[in-house]
């Protein structure tokens, strides 16, 4: 159970372009989704956090107009990267929680996106 | 000062070795902690949880100093399949997870 799907894993695009990855979590409800960006040799840092139908939290630094949020249902939450740039190449990873969810783990992680713009 | 802290390694082990790592954390309010493991550009996995009377899972042993502010994981008869890096991780309030910037680990025949 609490399966996480991420959704495409791997981007290529170029300058400009919009992108937009998509978090689902299949067997259960997600009140939480958290959105986390991992550049090479470095950590996972939390981007937002988002609540079904509120709008998402972001951390410092993280630009809210750049990394458009969206959790419109208790199974969906999406990151859209506009017109992203080069320096946004990175590894996009969401995760999702819910308090009625019995788990041995506070967040269950989707698979990934690899994001490169050319 | 990060918030929580690993040597970053790499640690090169034969396989058979034990080798240990350590994690320090700032926020005495962290209410638990977790190692994960990440394989390279792959998302983190779940390890083990980290209690303070000590945790064991096979090869596997954590532990946690509340009063040190320190975690450490013990690996046993290193694998080659253990090369990964290692996540240490706090979890917050509201259910917020801070993670280390990992150790990486490599085991090598």
């Amino acid at each position: 159970g609490a399966v996480v799907s991420q959704h495409p894993s791997r981007v290529i695009c170029k300058s400009g372009t919009s992108v937009k990855i998509e978090c689902r979590s299949l067997d259960f409800q997600a009140t939480t989704m958290f959105w986390y960006r991992q550049f090479p040799k470095q950590s996972l840092m939390l981007m937002a956090t988002s609540n079904e139908g509120s709008k998402a939290t972001y951390e410092q630094g993280v630009e809210k107009d750049k990394f458009l949020i969206n959790h419109a249902s208790l199974t969906l939450s999406t990151l859209t990267v506009t017109s992203a740039h080069p320096e946004d190449s990175s590894f996009y990873i969401c995760s999702a929680s819910s308090p009625s969810l019995i788990s041995n783990q506070p967040q269950h992680f989707g698979d990934g996106t690899r994001l490169s713009i050319l | 000062r990060k918030e929580v802290e690993q040597d970053p390694g790499p640690f090169n082990v034969p396989e058979g070795a034990t080798v240990a790592f350590n994690c320090t954390y700032s926020n005495s309010a962290s209410q638990s902690f977790f190692w994960y493991r990440q394989d390279c550009r792959k998302e983190p996995k779940l390890l083990m949880s980290v209690y303070s009377s000590g945790n064991e899972d096979g090869r596997f042993t954590a532990q946690l100093n509340r009063a040190s502010q320190y975690i450490s994981l013990l690996i046993r008869d290193s694998k080659l399949s253990d090369s990964a890096t290692y996540l240490c991780v706090s979890h917050n309030a509201g259910n917020m997870l801070t993670f280390g910037g990992g150790t990486r680990l490599m085991v090598k025949p």
